[in-house]
């Protein structure tokens, strides 16, 4: 079964440095392109990276993005208050035809 | 800037047809070579990717989805749409829709996203 797995909760404090992780398969991460979304609920979500290491203009570079392997990882540092959001990582899927999203990971700052 | 905005009814019966439309601003819908999307948000879950469609109209579907589902395009317009059938109460939920999400991630992700639409499915 194709799924993307992230940790449901990830925390810090001001100032902090914090990464979350998502753990695919050969027939997603492994072979495609990741990208990463920030979503607060009842709102539209924002790309904060695509294409494993990219960010689109008017993202921090506070934020940054990573893979290897069938892994990949986004990087957050200098945690801010208005950080604390859902992120959720997202890679097309051979085996499916299409795209999968992590289950999300919930970052809470302290 | 390009902006896209959901429109369509709030509530569903179970059994009848969800249907939705996108409107896109700012840009040409026909040309740039993008990829068009819909994606869900099931209360207290994550998100759902259901499908994408090139502007000239080649489509992919979340294959749990794909039996129900169409999507289309109407470029005269600037909109694209997408038609649920045999709704339950599983599929309710806030509907985005969004440019990108292209055939194999060969693009820059869903840069521009609606502000989302909750269709609810009850009786």
């Amino acid at each position: 079964q194709s799924v993307l797995t992230q940790p449901p909760s990830a925390s810090g404090t001001p100032g902090q440095r914090v990464t979350i992780s998502c753990s695919g398969s050969s027939s997603n991460i492994g072979t495609n392109t990741v990208n990463w979304y920030q979503h607060l609920p009842g709102t539209a979500p924002k790309l904060l990276v695509y294409s494993n290491n990219q960010r689109p203009s008017g993202v921090p570079d506070r934020f940054s993005g990573s893979k290897s392997g069938t892994s990949a990882s986004l990087a957050i540092s200098g945690l801010q208050s208005e950080d604390e959001a859902d992120y959720y990582c997202a890679a097309w899927d051979d085996s499916l035809n299409g795209w999968l999203f992590g289950g999300g990971t919930k970052l809470t700052v302290l | 800037q390009v902006q896209l905005q959901e429109s369509g009814p709030g509530l569903v019966k179970p059994s009848q047809t969800l249907s939705l439309t996108c409107s896109v601003s700012g840009g040409s819908f026909s040309t740039g070579g993008y990829y068009w999307s819909w994606i869900r948000h099931h209360p207290g879950k994550g998100l759902e990717w259901i499908a994408s469609m090139y502007y000239s109209g080649s489509t992919y579907y979340n294959p749990s989805l794909k039996s129900r589902l169409t999507i289309s395009v109407d470029t005269s317009k600037n909109q694209f749409s997408l038609k649920l059938i045999s709704v339950t109460a599983a599929d309710t939920a806030v509907y985005y829709c969004a440019r990108g999400l292209g055939y194999r991630g060969y693009d820059s992700g869903a840069d521009y996203w609606g502000q989302g639409t909750l269709v609810t499915v009850s009786s």
